[in-house]
């Protein structure tokens, strides 16, 4: 069965501060995607960022930045410098080539605070 | 141009009805999802629709249901709600099939069963 877990359910720090949201997930195929989505709160969601299961190369895109290790099923997603409007849910997304099906992790709550 | 739009943005439900919702995907995209978000199960895809046909369904009853019109519009309908059918529906819209990471949101529909 597929899974995605992000232990971390509410994350407070204070702005410019650095912050690290987890994900873990497990599937058994061996092609797949990771997504990272932000919801604020007005609720829609935000795509952020894709990978697939053969890329682990890791991205820096301006404050944001991804760590995928395949070794570890993980894809942790990275805030350098967070500001107040990053506040929101983030969501960590695996879908698989085999069924085509999302599947989404419980979501972390960051607060960044002033 | 104009994003996601869904209609209605509020709802209040009793036990036992049907309900349906609206969306109207960004001009030219084909390709309109529908996901389930509640505080319990956390997000979950319902099913995705592709020039007027379910490429995609994920695991809900057969209550869940939906269709798509030749201008990419589509509804979702609930028959028969339970309690635990309260969530906020969220739509995307993409320019084709499967594209995940090119989706767009809607706002949501907040539905509350009583």
């Amino acid at each position: 069965a597929q899974k995605v877990t992000q232990a971390q359910t509410e994350i407070s720090v204070v702005e410019k501060e650095d912050v690290t949201l987890d994900c873990v997930y497990e599937t058994r195929d061996t092609t797949y995607y990771l997504f990272w989505y932000k919801q604020p709160p007005s609720g829609e969601l935000v795509f952020l960022i894709r990978r697939n299961s053969f890329d682990e190369q890791n991205e820096i895109s301006g404050r944001y930045s991804w760590n995928f290790q395949k070794s570890t099923s993980s894809f942790n997603f990275t805030i350098t410098a967070s500001q107040v409007v990053d506040s929101a849910v983030y969501f960590c997304a695996l879908r698989s080539v085999r069924d085509d099906k999302i599947i989404f992790g419980k979501g972390t709550r960051l607060h960044i605070l002033p | 141009k104009a994003g996601v739009t869904q209609t209605p943005r509020y709802l209040i439900k009793t036990r036992g009805q049907q309900v349906t919702l609206s969306c109207s995907p960004i001009s030219g995209h084909r390709s309109v999802s529908w996901y389930q978000q509640t505080p319990g199960q956390g997000l979950q895809f319902l099913f995705e629709y592709f020039s007027e046909t379910q490429r995609n369904k994920g695991n809900f009853p057969g209550r869940f249901s939906g269709r798509q019109f030749s201008n990419s519009r589509s509804e979702m309908n609930v028959s028969t709600l339970e309690l635990g059918d309260s969530a906020l529906y969220l739509c995307a819209s993409s320019l084709d099939s499967g594209k995940l990471d090119e989706q767009y949101f809607g706002p949501g529909t907040r539905l509350t069963v009583t």
